[in-house]
């Protein structure tokens, strides 16, 4: 299976912050590789996919870049809303994986 | 609006079995991949099974497979995960999940909790 490790595990910002999230795979995904992020109590929300597209909707200061093994999530001005857990995911092989999460905190 | 609702999660025995079942709306379930993802409290997200559109395709993660089978209803705009053999570690909460092509869940439900506990 792929291992997915995301860095850090948790993270303190304030409003305003730009916020980098990382995430390596074990061996190469190309591009198959996406972004989920979950508040509290709530089903994940789907962010990112194929490593940098922007799902609709999805506000433009969250972008995400890389290919391979190494992976970003940024935010470029972090606001009240985006505190949550953010996970990345593989879609290359079976079975897809996820990373172990990033909490954003306060 | 898409729309994806778990249910039939509940508290069960060890050994037990349990069914779960998601109903989709507003959309064309019939074209769509399907999957099922849990979480264990507190834990991070764990892909277990997908159904191809048609339902020829299946697969399972290693954990589940021979006590989990995933199944769908196109008619009935359904989806199911039969599950036996019920242990401790699949405490979680179920969530179904739309794929927007192989294994990138689009939408989701808003999940079942399922409890094995004596």
């Amino acid at each position: 299976d792929i291992q997915m490790t995301q860095s850090p595990s948790s993270l303190s910002a304030s409003v305003g912050d730009r916020v980098t999230i990382t995430c390596r795979a074990s061996q190469s995904v190309s591009n198959y590789l996406n972004w989920y992020q979950q508040k509290p109590g709530k089903a994940p929300k789907f962010l990112i996919y194929a490593a940098s597209s922007l799902v609709s909707g999805v506000p433009s200061r969250f972008s995400g870049s890389g290919s391979g093994t190494d992976f970003t999530l940024t935010i470029s001005s972090l606001q009240p809303e985006d505190f949550a857990t953010y996970y990345c995911q593989q879609s290359y092989r079976t079975p897809p994986t996820f990373g172990q999460g990033t909490k954003v905190e306060i | 609006e898409v729309q994806l609702v778990e249910s039939g999660g509940g508290l069960v025995q060890p050994g037990g079995s349990l069914r779960l079942s998601c109903e989709a709306s507003g959309f064309t379930f019939s074209r769509y991949n399907m999957n099922w993802v849990r979480q264990a409290p507190g834990k991070g997200l764990e892909w277990i099974s997908y159904i191809e559109s048609d339902g020829s395709t299946i697969y399972y993660a290693d954990s589940v497979k021979g006590r989990f089978t995933i199944s769908r209803d196109n008619a009935k705009n359904s989806l199911t995960l039969q599950m036996k053999s019920l242990r401790a570690d699949d405490t979680a909460v179920y969530y179904c999940a739309r794929d927007r092509s192989v294994f990138c869940y689009e939408s989701w439900g808003q999940g079942t909790l399922v409890t094995v506990s004596s």
